[in-house]
């Protein structure tokens, strides 16, 4: 099974620009979501998408946002970019959703986009 | 969600068995304790998941005692490759997942 894949890799931005990054879960996974990791901030949880809607969200300003296909893929967002916004953005999926009594869910993380805001 | 409190760093040599010890004083009822591997310039890996007393599997051991305030995971016998990050989560069935800032380990030759 391919594993979870993001797209582009890399990628440098001036600020004020707004930048779109993707993610591909692993087939059959439902549940997707983002996290923001930085030197400063560590690993920090941006929102997970289940079902194409947006069931958890992070400590995050309204500038970053997501949204999730029906194939499950995942969209995030982020507009008037600034300095700060530099950073590996991570995105991991799980084979279900949340609710009922099931144990956690693993997640299975890509290798990330690494933004650079100039 | 239940915060958790872990050294920011350890040091280990190969072949010795290192446990990292993980605070969550506030862990509710629902959630599990998790923990994460994660290398340089790559995502997270999970390693290990546990709601009470002992779990093991091929790489790690997870010990977390009757009032589930804390755990500690296992690592036996460390290779170079086991230097990494490791983090320790407190998770309900909601997948909304706070990372801490984690334990660097470092093992030595």
């Amino acid at each position: 099974k391919a594993g979870v894949t993001q797209t582009p890799r890399y990628l440098i931005k001036t600020r004020g620009q707004q930048v779109t990054l993707s993610c591909s879960p692993i087939s059959g996974h439902r549940s997707v979501s983002w996290y923001q990791q930085t030197p400063g901030q560590g690993l920090q949880f941006l929102f997970e998408y289940f079902s194409e809607t947006q069931r958890n969200k992070g400590n995050f300003p309204g500038r970053f946002s997501g949204r999730q296909f029906s194939n499950s893929r995942s969209e995030m967002n982020v507009s008037t970019l600034e300095l700060g916004d530099s950073a590996l953005y991570l995105c991991a999926s799980s084979p279900e959703g949340a609710g009922g009594l099931s144990s956690y869910n693993e997640q299975f993380f890509g290798p990330g986009t690494r933004l650079t805001v100039l | 969600l239940a915060k958790t409190t872990q050294p920011i760093s350890m040091d280990s040599y190969e072949g010795q068995e290192v446990n990292i010890t993980c605070s969550h004083n506030n862990i509710a009822t629902n959630d599990y304790i998790t923990w994460y591997q994660q290398f340089p310039s790559q995502g997270p890996r999970f390693i290990i998941q546990g709601y009470k007393t002992k779990v093991t599997n091929e790489v790690a051991s997870l010990f977390i005692p009757a009032d589930r305030k804390s755990s500690t995971l296992s690592l036996p016998r460390v290779s170079l490759s086991d230097t990494a990050v490791y983090y320790c989560l407190v998770v309900g069935n909601n997948n909304d997942m706070r990372f801490g800032a984690g334990t660097r380990l470092t093992v030595k030759p």
